[in-house]
């Protein structure tokens, strides 16, 4: 069984272009998850789907990051236009729904942003 | 809010020796823990975890026990093994029945043998 994947692994990109980041959860996976982590810092939540509905977007830095989720599969994060403070590893990850608080969530390996 | 606090490192080991990674929380509710593992080239997975007071989870020879007391959720292996090598991330959810967590800054452990 496939796990999470994530496109491109690495993107290096000027500041006030846009990026768009790609992932694709374990099939049958309804919530999805977006993490970001700046270097040095903590791993940051960001957003999470169930299915093809934002659940929660909390996490989101400002409107320039946008993603969506149509049909409930995969899903992608833009990033438009890009500075500086973007740069970083974004994280997704999907978990079955379930009724109880697993914590058990599948991570993909993360995409490198580098904005410059 | 919620936070973890835990080691930063990076630290570097020989390989049979004791490792403890300390932990530490802070939440409003009651929190479950984890430890999740990041090995080279690969994504993030859940090493262990523990739901309740006085829980200890374990894995892989890795063990850490939820004190509530002192809000800490150590990670211990007795002798570790170069294939240890990794980024070690404690993290918290809490009990709103969603999986969003909240991760320490991670620790990258290196087993030289």
């Amino acid at each position: 069984e496939a796990g999470v994947t994530q496109f491109p692994s690495h993107s290096v990109i000027e500041k006030g272009q846009t990026v768009t980041l790609r992932c694709d959860p374990i099939s049958g996976h309804d919530n999805l998850y977006w993490y970001r982590r700046v270097m040095g810092k903590e791993i940051k939540f960001l957003l999470h789907f169930v299915k093809e509905s934002k659940q929660d977007e909390s996490g989101m830095p400002n409107n320039r990051f946008l993603a969506e989720r149509t049909g409930g599969t995969y899903s992608t994060l833009k990033v438009q236009p890009a500075e500086l403070e973007d740069s970083g590893v974004y994280f997704c990850a999907s978990s079955q729904q379930t009724s109880g608080n697993t914590g058990e969530l599948f991570f993909g390996e993360g995409s490198r942003l580098t904005v410059l | 809010g919620n936070s973890v606090t835990q080691m930063e490192g990076p630290v570097t080991l020989s390989e049979e020796a004791f490792l403890t990674i300390n932990c530490t929380y802070t939440a409003t509710g009651y929190p479950s823990l984890f430890w999740y593992v990041q090995y080279p080239g690969e994504g993030l997975q859940l090493l262990l975890k523990a739901t309740k007071a006085d829980d200890k989870g374990s894995n892989k020879g890795f063990e850490a026990t939820y004190r509530k007391e002192t809000t800490s959720f150590h990670l211990e292996k007795g002798s570790v093994q170069v294939s240890d090598s990794a980024v070690y991330f404690c993290a918290l959810s809490d009990r709103g029945g969603s999986e969003k967590l909240v991760f320490g800054k991670g620790m990258k452990l290196t087993v030289n043998p």
